[in-house]
């Protein structure tokens, strides 16, 4: 079964630091997400991407936050400077189509110390 | 925006019984509505999905109901078994490109 591919599966950073968070989605999938679970916490959106651009964002995506898909098949979330309240397990996700069953990926636990 | 509620947030049954865990949504153009499971420390998983213009759809030991008139919708789960104990989030789109989650049930099936 096709699989979205997360890089790296932990990672811990100084606040302020600038993280990038790598994803491979499914190969066919049109539709990039990130996702973001505060540990014990509901999934959060974060922002979605079609086309090469963003399509939606949530407040929690502010100017700190940036995506990319820098080569037709990673997909990267970017944050800035992070803050502790940054640390998080991010999950990306893509789908064949909008409103149609995600695949999320496996997650990066993000620990801003 | 779009808010999803869902209860319980935590449900106990022994190995056999059936497990119900029920959702309100409050955007009335949201159109689907997919049910996530999530085990520890893994990612969430589709187990099944509903669009707004079926009642019902069952796979096996798992089926979910949609009221649109009273925006509910749940997920059974018949014949529990400890495999199943995991926390399941139910969560809506409304042919927008987000889907939001409510905060998930954790499910413990007691052998």
């Amino acid at each position: 079964e096709p699989e979205v591919t997360q890089t790296p599966s932990h990672q811990v950073t100084q606040m302020g630091q600038e993280v990038i968070l790598r994803c491979v989605p499914i190969s066919n999938h049109l539709y990039f997400y990130w996702y973001r679970q505060i540990l014990g916490q509901k999934v959060e959106f974060l922002v979605s991407f079609y086309n090469n651009e963003i399509s939606e964002k949530s407040e929690i995506f502010d100017d700190q936050f940036s995506v990319e898909r820098p080569d037709g098949s990673n997909f990267t979330l970017k944050i800035r400077s992070t803050k502790l309240e940054d640390s998080a397990m991010y999950f990306c996700a893509s789908s064949v189509a909008e409103n149609y069953g995600y695949t999320f990926g496996s997650g990066t636990r993000l620990t801003v110390v | 925006g779009e808010n999803v509620e869902q209860h319980p947030s935590t449900l106990s049954v022994q190995e056999g019984d059936s497990a119900v865990i029920k959702c309100t949504y409050s955007d009335s153009a949201s159109n689907y509505f997919p049910w996530y499971k999530q085990e520890l420390g893994k990612r969430p998983q589709l187990i099944i999905d509903i669009r707004s213009n079926v009642g019902e759809k069952k796979d096996q030991r798992i089926a979910v109901t949609l009221n649109k008139t009273a925006k509910h919708f749940s997920l059974h789960i018949t014949e529990t078994q400890p495999e199943d104990s995991a926390v399941y989030f139910c969560s809506a789109g409304a042919g927008s490109y987000q889907l939001t989650f409510g905060k998930g049930t954790k499910l413990s099936v007691i052998p």
